[in-house]
């Protein structure tokens, strides 16, 4: 299983853009980044996944460098409604059951 | 759809007494997950059902048992609980591979 390491915390201004790196050095060759999105009191969301470059959506972009032993997570301009726990999974299919969450990034968006 | 549904949103149980957590989804997903979150901490993944049928134990199964009831229905059983059970418990689904989807959680407590 690929472990991961990523920032205990980190606080933002609004308006900023938040980067998010998360490190994980023994990821397998078919193994998928993905990152989850947690508020207190609910399950994690679902944020973006990706396998190499650069991915984008409407919520963020995920930068993978080519050798992939690290990812960052890009949240442009955020808001207080950012603050939350996110997550760094790294697993694929027939090895994503196993996948683990661990403690996370606890970013809290400053006024 | 209703996504993942999950009963009771909260219990409070007495050491040594029994209790199910039920998880539904409506999503056709394959895959299902029961993970467990102590405060402060990540998700850590108790068992998981790769498709109906199946089960398997994740990190902390010990304490725990789980039936895969149909394809929809994913049961986890506490027979003896203990106060190291008191957790936040998530369901999830996915299709094999995919993002996960969780439910809103049951907060159980055993005094």
């Amino acid at each position: 299983l690929a472990k991961t390491t990523q920032p205990i915390s980190m606080d933002s201004y609004e308006g900023q853009e938040v980067n998010i790196t998360c490190s994980h050095n023994n990821i397998a060759t078919n193994d998928y980044i993905t990152w989850y999105q947690q508020f207190p009191s609910q399950g994690p969301r679902f944020i973006i996944q990706g396998y190499k470059t650069k991915v984008t959506n409407e919520v963020a972009s995920l930068f993978i460098p080519a050798d992939r032993k690290s990812s960052t997570l890009s949240l442009p301009r955020v808001s207080l409604s950012d603050t939350a726990v996110y997550y760094c999974l790294v697993g694929g299919p027939g090895g994503y059951q196993k996948v683990t969450f661990g403690i996370g990034t606890k970013l809290q968006v400053i006024p | 759809n209703a996504g993942v549904t999950q009963t009771p949103k909260f219990q409070v149980l007495k050491t040594g007494q029994s209790m199910t957590l039920q998880c539904a989804q409506d999503m056709n997903h394959n895959s299902m997950y029961w993970y467990r979150q102590d405060p402060g901490m990540g998700l850590r993944l108790i068992y998981y059902s790769a498709s109906e049928g199946t089960t398997d134990k994740g990190e902390v199964p010990n304490g725990y048992n789980v039936s895969r009831l149909n394809k929809r229905e994913f049961s986890l059983r506490l027979e003896s609980a203990a106060p190291s059970q008191t957790s936040v418990y998530f369901c999830a689904s996915t299709r094999t591979g995919d993002e996960q989807y969780f439910g809103p959680g049951t907060r159980l407590t055993v005094t």
